[in-house]
């Protein structure tokens, strides 16, 4: 059983359109990390949420901690083709540095 | 300044053939983090370090992968023997320090096992 599972594993949307990708766990977290990966390179950090109900924003994305910190969401506005690449939630329920991260959405966005 | 170092960035091989993936950290980082990253089972945490001491390899496959941390700047990854499901791309990261922080990635290098 997946820790984190994300969704949609897939997404396919033009041009100037407006998204959102999902991470959800049963697990507590004391933080959650979002990372994106572009073909050929390892995963870079976009941002760490830490406070429940947390808002974070980052230009024209968007990062939310759930209540719970269960679960987080990343709403990217008026997507633009640089912004493809796989979308990766990732945290550490325990906090003994073993970061376990989700299966990825895959975003594609066509000009 | 210079990030995770690792090398090579792929790697061809026979099954039964041993493989030896490096890793050079960012200086001043304590922790040290090997992933697989595959279609099928995504990026899995392999085994970590923290001040060159294992802390947690149970994300390692099988005995004929091992890992070692000789030093603070330098990390090595071994499969013996290969098989072709090893089949992946293998990044290293790094950390400052073990339970808080950003993960830096290599760029990762992309094993194939024929």
């Amino acid at each position: 059983t997946q820790l984190l599972e994300q969704s949609p594993q897939f997404l396919s949307i033009q041009e100037g359109e407006n998204l959102t990708v999902y991470c959800n766990s049963s697990s507590v977290f004391s933080s959650l990390q979002w990372y994106r990966q572009e073909p050929g390179e390892g995963p870079v950090l976009l941002v760490t949420v830490v406070t429940g109900g947390e808002v974070k924003k980052l230009k024209r994305l968007t990062f939310q901690f759930g209540d719970a910190r269960k679960d987080s969401s990343l709403h990217i506005t008026a997507a633009q083709p640089g912004d493809t690449g796989l979308y990766l939630c990732a945290g550490d329920p325990q906090s003994a540095g073993k970061s376990t991260f989700g299966d990825g959405t895959t975003l594609t966005v066509k000009p | 300044d210079a990030g995770v170092i690792q090398s090579p960035r792929h790697e061809v091989t026979e099954m039964g053939q041993e493989v030896t993936l490096r890793c050079k950290p960012i200086s001043g980082h304590n922790s040290l983090f090997w992933y697989r990253q595959t279609m099928m089972r995504g990026l899995e945490l392999l085994i970590y370090f923290n001040n060159n001491v294992p802390i947690d390899d149970s994300g390692m496959p099988e005995d004929r992968f091992s890992a070692k941390m000789p030093n603070a700047s330098f990390s090595t990854l071994k499969i013996q023997p290969s098989e072709p499901r090893d089949s992946a791309v293998y990044f290293c990261a790094s950390r400052q320090r073990l339970n808080t922080g950003e993960l830096f990635f290599g760029e990762g290098s992309r094993l194939t096992v024929l």
